[in-house]
Parts: structure tokens; sequence; C-alpha cells
């Protein structure tokens, strides 16, 4: 039921790009998609809201394609204040509605 | 710019005491949420709240928890009997509305000795 992330682990050059795909069994309504860095709270990066949006802010980027029920997390020309860990945040209804995470990718941007 | 304030940062505390986490949402905002982190592993929702009741919470979420918006400012998550497997970081976080970008506070980390 928890959505997947792939891949579970990337480490990156300064400078280089990076696809974060997050994947859902479950028909997704709404996509989010969350920074942590180690140490400190979750911080929200976007929203996606339906199937074939994109969206972008600054160099970070994501889509969301509802058939497929995933969504996307394009990292550009990554900055080392990039590294953490990237979590897709989306609701499930299963009888009842509730939020949860996917499962997490941690990124590391190196020097 | 207004944030999510909680408190305390750090609670320590022996296993079957209650304990309660205290959270001061942003102002303007209407739900709130309670999530957990355990030491390593990922992000878990425990609870919503909107309109001074719970609209969505997870099988985590048992009756040894509860949530209670005792004035207009702030929000609490009461854990009733504290196990060992309740230590972790517990997140409160705020959205205008259901879903749409939610603020996080710095966390509480429980410790359950």
């Amino acid at each position: 039921q928890q959505p997947v992330q792939s891949p579970q682990a990337v480490i990156l050059r300064e400078g280089e790009d990076a696809v974060i795909n997050c994947s859902s069994s479950k028909a997704l309504y709404s996509v989010h998609w969350y920074r942590q860095k180690h140490g400190e709270a979750p911080v929200f990066l976007m929203i996606l809201l339906k199937g074939g949006e994109q969206k972008g802010h600054e160099k970070i980027s994501a889509s969301f394609n509802e058939k497929k029920q995933q969504s996307s997390l394009y990292l550009t020309a990554s900055q080392l204040s990039y590294s953490g860990t990237y979590f897709c945040g989306t609701g499930i209804f299963s009888g009842t509605y509730k939020y949860i995470f996917g499962t997490g990718t941690r990124l590391k941007v190196l020097a | 710019e207004p944030e999510v304030t909680q408190t305390p940062s750090h609670q320590v505390t022996q296993m079957g005491q209650e304990v309660i986490l205290r959270c001061v949402p942003i102002s303007n905002h209407l739900y709130f949420y309670w999530y957990r982190q355990i030491l390593g592993q990922k992000v878990e929702f425990l609870v919503s709240f909107y309109n001074n009741e719970i609209s969505e919470k997870s099988e985590i979420f048992d009756d040894q928890f509860s949530v209670e918006r005792p004035d207009g400012s702030n929000f609490t998550l009461k854990i009733r009997s504290t196990k060992l497997e309740d230590s972790a970081m517990y997140f409160c976080a705020s959205s205008e509305w259901g879903y749409n970008e939610q603020f996080f506070g710095p966390g509480t980390r429980l410790t359950v000795l």
C-alpha cells in the first residue's frame, strides 16, 4: 500500500542530474514531495494535483502520471544543499482516506 | 515567517507513563497532523485533525493515543501508557486546507525507558 520509491539511494557529483520515482499500487489523487535533512523535519517541495501536471521550483521539478499511478521528481544541476532524503506523500483511499509517505530515497551530493 | 512550533524538543519518560506533546500550528491553518518517525525509518502518518475532530487516523493511532485542541492555539498528542516502541521523533504539521502544503514543526524526540 505504501508508495514505492526508486532508487533507494543515489550519490551524485555537484552539477549532475537525478530522477526519483514514486509508484503506487493504489490510485493517486495527488502527490506531494518532501525533502528531509538528517535530524530535521521534512520540508515541503511541491504538490501535484492532477494527472499530467508538471511543476517546477528553480532546478527541481516533478511530473505526475495519474494513469500510471506514479510521480517523478527531477533534480537538475544538483547542489550540495540537495542532499537529504526525499519522500513522496499521497492520500490513499481504501475504505477511509489516509495520508502515507513513500519508502524514501536518500540522495547525497558530493563536491 | 510563521512557523509551527513544538514543545518539548526532547522528552524522556518511563514505560507506562503518560506524555503530552504540544504543538502550536500556524495561526490561519485549519488542518493539523501528527507524524512519527522511528530513528532511521520513514515518516509515518498518525492522525489528521480538522474542525475540532479527527478526520483520518492510521492503524498506528490506537486507543493509547489521543489528540486535542484545548484552546485556540495549541494542538496536543497524548500517549496514555508509553511503550518502549513509542520512542521516536514526533512531528506536528499544519496546512491551510486538507493535504495541501504542510508545514512541519521541528519535532519532539520521545525516549521511553
